[in-house]
C-alpha cells in the first residue's frame, strides 16, 4: 500500500515569514495534488503536478515534485493570516481496475498551518 | 452548477440504526468517491464508482454499502451504524480527462456521530 507522510504535521508562523511543508510517499508515482480544507469545510484543490521537475505557483504558495526523490513540497512565502487551513498533499496510484486510466489517491495525515500577527 | 452536493450536513444515530448518505453531483462527472476522514488524519476510500452500474470497494469498505443507478448520484448506506463509523464523509467526483490525472472535487461533508 502506498504510503504518504507529510511534516510537519502542526505549523504555526508569524505573518510574513517562509516556510516549506513537506511531502514524502513510498512509492513510484508522477500525479500528486495538493489540497487545501478550511476548519469544518470540504477540501478544495490547490495544485496537480504532473511531472518531474513540475513547479506551480499560486499567489504565496508554490508546489514542486520530484519523482525521483519521491518527494514534492509546498513553499509558503511571506504568510498572511488567509492562509491558515490544513493542507494535505495526495498521490495517485497506477489505474483502477475495470479498465480505468486513473488512480486512487492516497492522502497524507495534513499539516495544520496557523499564521498569526 | 452546484458541484458535489451532499445531505444530511450532520446525523446522530444510535448504535445499530441504519442511515443512507446522499450525494449528487452535476457535473457529468463519470468517477465519484466515499471517502471518511477521522480526526488528525487524511482521508481513507471506502468506495468508489466509474460510471453508472459499477462500484468497487476502496480501502476502508466495511460497514457500508453503495450503488450508482445513474451518473448523477452515488449514496452510502450504513446498515448497522457502530460507534467506528463515528467520523467526517465526503462525497467526490473527478472526470476522466484522457486518463491524464484524477483531480477529484469534494462535497462539503457530512458530520456522522454514533453514540
Amino acid at each position: 500500500e502506498l504510503k504518504v507522510e507529510q511534516n510537519p504535521l502542526f505549523l504555526s508562523m508569524q505573518e510574513g515569514k517562509n516556510y516549506t511543508i513537506y511531502c514524502n510517499y513510498s512509492t513510484t508515482s508522477d500525479r500528486l495534488y495538493w489540497y487545501r480544507q478550511d476548519p469544518g469545510k470540504s477540501l478544495e484543490s490547490l495544485f496537480v503536478l504532473l511531472s518531474n521537475g513540475a513547479v506551480k505557483q499560486e499567489g504565496r504558495l508554490m508546489a514542486s515534485l520530484d519523482t525521483k526523490a519521491r518527494l514534492s513540497t509546498l513553499h509558503i512565502t511571506a504568510a498572511v493570516h488567509d492562509l491558515s487551513a490544513t493542507y494535505f498533499c495526495a498521490v495517485s496510484t497506477q489505474p483502477f481496475d475495470r479498465g480505468s486510466t486513473l488512480g486512487r489517491l492516497y492522502f497524507g495525515r495534513g499539516t495544520q498551518l496557523t499564521v498569526w500577527p | 452548477n452546484a458541484g458535489v452536493t451532499q445531505t444530511p450536513k450532520f446525523r446522530i444515530l444510535k448504535i445499530g440504526q441504519s442511515m443512507t448518505l446522499q450525494c449528487t453531483q452535476d457535473m457529468n462527472h463519470n468517477y465519484m468517491y466515499w471517502y471518511r476522514q477521522d480526526p488528525g488524519m487524511g482521508l481513507k476510500l471506502i468506495y468508489y464508482s466509474v460510471g453508472a452500474g459499477i462500484t468497487d470497494k476502496g480501502e476502508v469498505p466495511n460497514g457500508y454499502n453503495v450503488s450508482r443507478s445513474t451518473t448523477e448520484d452515488f449514496p452510502l448506506r450504513l446498515e448497522l451504524a457502530a460507534p467506528s463509523q463515528t467520523s467526517v464523509y465526503f462525497c467526490a467526483s473527478s472526470l476522466q480527462v484522457g486518463g491524464l490525472y484524477n483531480e477529484q472535487f469534494f462535497g462539503p461533508g457530512t458530520r456522522l456521530t454514533v453514540l
